[in-house]
């Protein structure tokens, strides 16, 4: 069974340019979740997708960060126009949706380091 | 507010030496605990979690969790390190909003 992937691994862009990153969820799992670590510090909830739904967008730092996530399946995470802030690995995560959340196990993806410069 | 804490930043321990990652929490009602580790340039990986029942869970690579209420608490542990269980260890909490709440992650050095 693939695991969740990432993609780019990595992207350096400079400050008020646009990167859009790309998650595809285990196959199957209805809840996909994006989640931003930056430099040394804990990993911070951003979003949370139910199929093609939006559960939860309460970690979405602003409007700068658009999330969709197109049929239920792979989502993508814009970043439009990108600050200095915005740099940090961001990781995307899927699962099942059989189980109450916050219950069930989220399988991750290796993340893409964001370097904005 | 919320939080996980894990108060080391990095722990360096002998290879066969027992291990342990602390962790601590500050979550409203019956927490879900959870335990991942991150090697290099890969994802993070589930580890084990507690959500109910024993106190102590047996999770992968031979790593346990003890869920301590009293002094809200959950602990990793390993009775003999090795050198491949050197990573970045995370511990993460469910809140209310079933949110995970993660902890800042504990580097584990473990020396041959």
């Amino acid at each position: 069974e693939a695991g969740v992937t990432q993609f780019p691994s990595h992207s350096v862009i400079e400050k008020g340019q646009t990167v859009t990153l790309r998650c595809d969820p285990i196959s199957g799992h209805d809840n996909l979740y994006w989640y931003r670590r930056v430099m040394g510090k804990e990993i911070k909830f951003l979003l949370h997708f139910v199929k093609e739904s939006k559960q939860d967008e309460s970690g979405m730092p602003n409007n700068r960060f658009l999330a969709e996530r197109t049929g239920g399946t792979y989502s993508t995470l814009k970043v439009q126009p990108a600050e200095l802030e915005d740099s940090g690995v961001y990781f995307c995560a899927s699962s099942q949706g059989t189980r109450r959340v916050g219950q069930e196990t989220q399988y991750f993806g290796p993340g893409t380091r964001l370097l904005v410069l | 507010a919320q939080s996980v804490a894990q108060p080391e930043d990095q722990v360096n321990v002998a290879e066969g030496n027992p291990l342990t990652v602390k962790c601590t929490y500050s979550v409203s009602g019956n927490p879900y605990l959870f335990w991942y580790v991150q090697y290099p340039n890969r994802g993070l990986q589930f580890l084990l979690k507690y959500i109910t029942g024993d106190n102590l869970v047996k999770g992968s690579y031979g790593f346990e969790a003890e869920f301590n209420k009293s002094q809200t608490s959950f602990h990793l542990k390993k009775p003999s390190a090795l050198v491949s269980d050197s990573a970045l260890y995370f511990c993460a909490a469910c809140d209310s909003n079933y949110q995970l709440i993660w902890g800042a992650g504990t580097k584990l050095i473990i020396k041959p």
